[in-house]
């Protein structure tokens, strides 16, 4: 099985800041790499696809970078509803494994 | 607008059987592989199961191979997971996802699962 790891695992944030998180796969997953933002007692929603594709309606201050095993997820400027936990998830090969999450919380 | 509705959670005890269902609406569903994705109290999310467009491909997660099934109905737009032989470590909520562009695009709001004595 391909594993996810994330990191930071939680981190304190002001409104306006640049945010980054790092997601690494145990093994090459090609840009098969996908970010969700999950709110408390909510479904996750799908922010960035195969690395870097913005999903519809998303805003465009999320961005996602990389390839191969190493993959960031950016907000260019943290707005008051960004905080969340958010997941990275492979889906080169079964089990679509997730990462662990990365909480974002203010500061 | 797409939609997915979960239901049939509930508490089931340990080694019993619960049957969930999620209906979709205003999408091609036959179109679409779909996944069930759980998540423990407090915990993360993690892949249960996916199944293709016209059933015939399912794939599942380890821990719950040879006792939850993966099906469709593609004529009541719907997607099923039967779990058998349940656990306390099944104790989560439930979501259904569309697959997308290599991705999870439309989840629905999950039914939360309990197994307990």
């Amino acid at each position: 099985d391909i594993q996810m790891t994330q990191s930071p695992s939680s981190l304190s944030a002001s409104v306006g800041d640049r945010v980054t998180i790092t997601c690494r796969a145990s093994q090459s997953i090609a840009n098969y790499l996908n970010w969700y933002q999950q709110k408390s007692g909510k479904a996750p929603k799908l922010l960035i696809y195969s690395t870097s594709n913005l999903q519809s309606g998303v805003p465009s201050r999320f961005s996602g970078s990389g390839s191969g095993t190493d993959f960031t997820l950016t907000i260019s400027s943290l707005q008051p509803e960004d905080f969340a936990t958010y997941y990275c998830q492979q889906t080169h090969r079964t089990p679509r494994t997730f990462g662990p999450g990365t909480k974002v919380d203010l500061k | 607008e797409v939609q997915l509705v979960e239901s049939g959670g509930g508490l089931v005890q340990p080694g019993g059987s619960l049957r969930l269902s999620c209906a979709t609406s205003e999408f091609t569903f036959d179109k679409h592989w779909m996944s069930w994705v759980r998540q423990a109290p407090g915990k993360g999310l993690v892949w249960v199961a996916e199944i293709s467009g016209d059933g015939s491909v399912t794939h599942y997660v380890d821990s719950v191979k040879g006792r939850f099934t993966i099906s469709r109905d593609n004529a009541k737009n719907s997607l099923y997971l039967q779990m058998n032989n349940v656990r306390g470590e099944d104790t989560a909520s439930y979501y259904c996802a569309r697959h997308g562009d290599w991705s999870f695009d439309v989840w629905g709001q999950g039914t939360l699962v309990t197994v307990s004595s």
